[in-house]
């Protein structure tokens, strides 16, 4: 059975820092991309950032560019996004998903359970 | 990185079809063939139910289908039951930049 598990999310401060972890099993994580996947309160769905299965292609939202870093461990079958500078906006549930293809192309087929992340002072 | 666009509400009675759209550019849908559609339920993670363009993963009901034509594509859920009544998301990869991902705005389907 497929499971991605989040941690990491809590309140901060505007400007501080967190990272993120999403920890993965039941499938060969090193075959395929991951990607985080953000959720404001009553808001859509926003895609925040990718990486593929060798971390060769890494691709971010313009809204978190700068600021943001995903990687991944594949030895460790985890994901992680390190948010720096972190703006009210950003307060969201913070979903990992797991990619249908090891390029990447978008269609997440697993999604975890989110980690929320709230920015305020 | 513009969002897809998609309406913000649709419904429909038991039984009946409805067709959601989902329009962008030819930089994301009209330039790919990876166009997923996904369900939300309220406080619960987004399911996949369309990936590239018109597949059904395995356990989606065969009353779920997508097509697409030109920028535009669309989600038809036929046979409309109360459990379908969810928020529902189309996204494509898009050439913007490298492995990039956008999201339709979403739309809230009523089952009447």
């Amino acid at each position: 059975e497929v499971q991605l598990v989040e941690s990491g999310g809590g309140l901060v401060q505007p400007g501080r820092s967190l990272r993120l972890s999403c920890a993965a099993s039941g499938f060969t994580f090193d075959d395929y991309a991951m990607h985080w996947v953000r959720q404001a309160p009553g808001k859509g769905l926003e895609w925040v950032s990718g990486i593929s299965w060798n971390s060769g292609s890494i691709g971010y939202a313009d809204s978190v560019k700068g600021r943001f870093t995903i990687s991944r461990d594949n030895a460790k079958n985890s994901l992680y996004l390190q948010m720096n500078s972190l703006r009210a906006e950003d307060t969201a549930l913070y979903y990992c998903a797991k990619d249908n293809y090891g390029s990447g192309r978008g269609d997440f087929d697993y999604w975890g359970q989110g980690t929320l992340v709230t920015v305020s002072s | 990185q513009s969002a897809l666009t998609q309406p913000a509400s649709v419904s429909g009675s038991p039984g009946q079809s409805i067709t959601i759209s989902c329009t962008g550019t030819s930089s994301d849908v009209g330039g790919y063939n990876y166009v997923s559609w996904y369900q939300q339920h309220p406080g619960k993670a987004p399911k996949l139910m369309i990936y590239d363009v018109s597949n059904r993963p395995s356990g989606v009901s065969n009353r779920f289908s997508g097509s697409k034509s030109g920028n535009t594509a669309s989600l038809t859920i036929s046979g409309l039951q109360a459990e379908d009544e969810a928020d529902y998301y189309c996204s494509s990869y898009t050439s913007s930049s490298t492995l990039c991902v956008v999201f339709g705005g979403g739309t809230k389907l009523t089952v009447l």
